[in-house]
C-alpha cells in the first residue's frame, strides 16, 4: 500500500525553483521521509531525507511541515539534469529490522529551456 | 569508490534458461538489498541481507526466484526457468547498516526474456 501520495507529473523551466509536494499523512514517529530521484538507465539517486526538522544540503531543500503529514522538496535554480522522477518515500529509523525502501511511482519533473 | 557494482549490465536469455545476476556492493557496506524496475510496477523490493544474512525476502516470487550473499563483497539474484514477465531491471543496493542513511544503487541488469 502507497503511503506516500505525489502528483504524476510537474512542468518547469530552467533557472525556476521547483516545490515537489508530498503527502504522508500516517506517518509514523519512527519513520523518515526520503527523497529519491532516477533518471533514464539508471539506478536511483539518493536526494535528501529528514525527520522533523527541515534539510538542507547541495541538491535540494526538505521542507517538512509541523505535523510531518506532508512534505516539500524545493529545487532552486532547476537545470536540464533535474529532469527525473521523484520519489518521497517513508523509511523506517535505521538500525530497525526493516530499512527497506517502498516505492511509489514518484513524480515526473520535466524542465524546460 | 566505484559505487554499486552491476554485472551484467544486459542479459538476454532464452525462456526456460536460467539467468544469474551479479552485484558487488560499495566496500564496508553491510545491507544489500534487490529490486525489480518494470514500467507496470515500477521499483518493487524483492529482498535484502544485513551481514550477509536473509532478512526479508517478502518480494521474492516464490518459485524460481532465489538469492544469495557468500561473503561481503558480493550477492547474486538467480531465476531459474526465466519466462517473459520476468523481463525487467533489476537493482542492487547497498547501505551502511549502523548509519543508515543513504541506499546507493547500482545501474541495474537489464534482463530480456526471449
Amino acid at each position: 500500500d502507497a503511503k506516500t501520495t505525489q502528483p504524476d507529473s510537474m512542468e518547469s523551466t530552467e533557472g525556476e525553483t521547483v516545490h515537489l509536494p508530498c503527502s504522508h499523512a500516517t506517518i509514523s514517529g519512527n519513520e523518515y521521509i526520503y527523497w529519491y530521484r532516477q533518471v533514464p538507465l539508471q539506478g536511483p539517486e539518493y536526494v535528501t531525507h529528514g525527520l522533523q526538522q527541515n534539510t538542507t544540503n547541495s541538491m535540494a531543500f526538505l521542507a517538512i511541515a509541523s505535523d510531518r503529514k506532508s512534505s516539500t522538496l524545493i529545487l532552486p535554480h532547476v537545470s536540464l539534469r533535474d529532469a527525473a522522477v521523484y520519489h518521497c518515500i517513508l523509511r523506517v529509523a535505521p538500525g530497525a529490522n526493516t530499512g527497506k525502501l517502498t516505492f511509489g511511482h514518484g513524480t515526473i519533473l520535466r524542465v524546460h529551456p | 569508490n566505484a559505487g554499486v557494482i552491476q554485472t551484467p549490465r544486459h542479459k538476454v536469455t532464452g525462456k526456460g534458461q536460467e539467468a544469474t545476476l551479479w552485484c558487488e556492493p560499495i566496500s564496508g557496506h553491510s545491507a544489500v538489498f534487490w529490486y525489480r524496475q518494470t514500467i507496470v510496477q515500477g521499483l518493487e523490493f524483492l529482498t535484502y541481507f544485513r551481514n550477509q544474512a536473509p532478512i526479508d525476502d517478502s518480494g521474492m516470487p516464490k518459485e524460481r526466484f532465489s538469492a544469495q550473499m557468500p561473503n561481503q563483497s558480493h550477492s547474486t539474484l538467480k531465476i531459474q526457468s526465466t519466462q517473459p514477465q520476468d523481463s525487467a531491471v533489476y537493482l542492487c543496493a547497498s547501505s551502511s547498516w549502523d548509519r543508515g542513511t543513504e541506499v546507493f544503487f547500482g545501474k541495474g541488469t537489464r534482463l530480456t526474456v526471449v
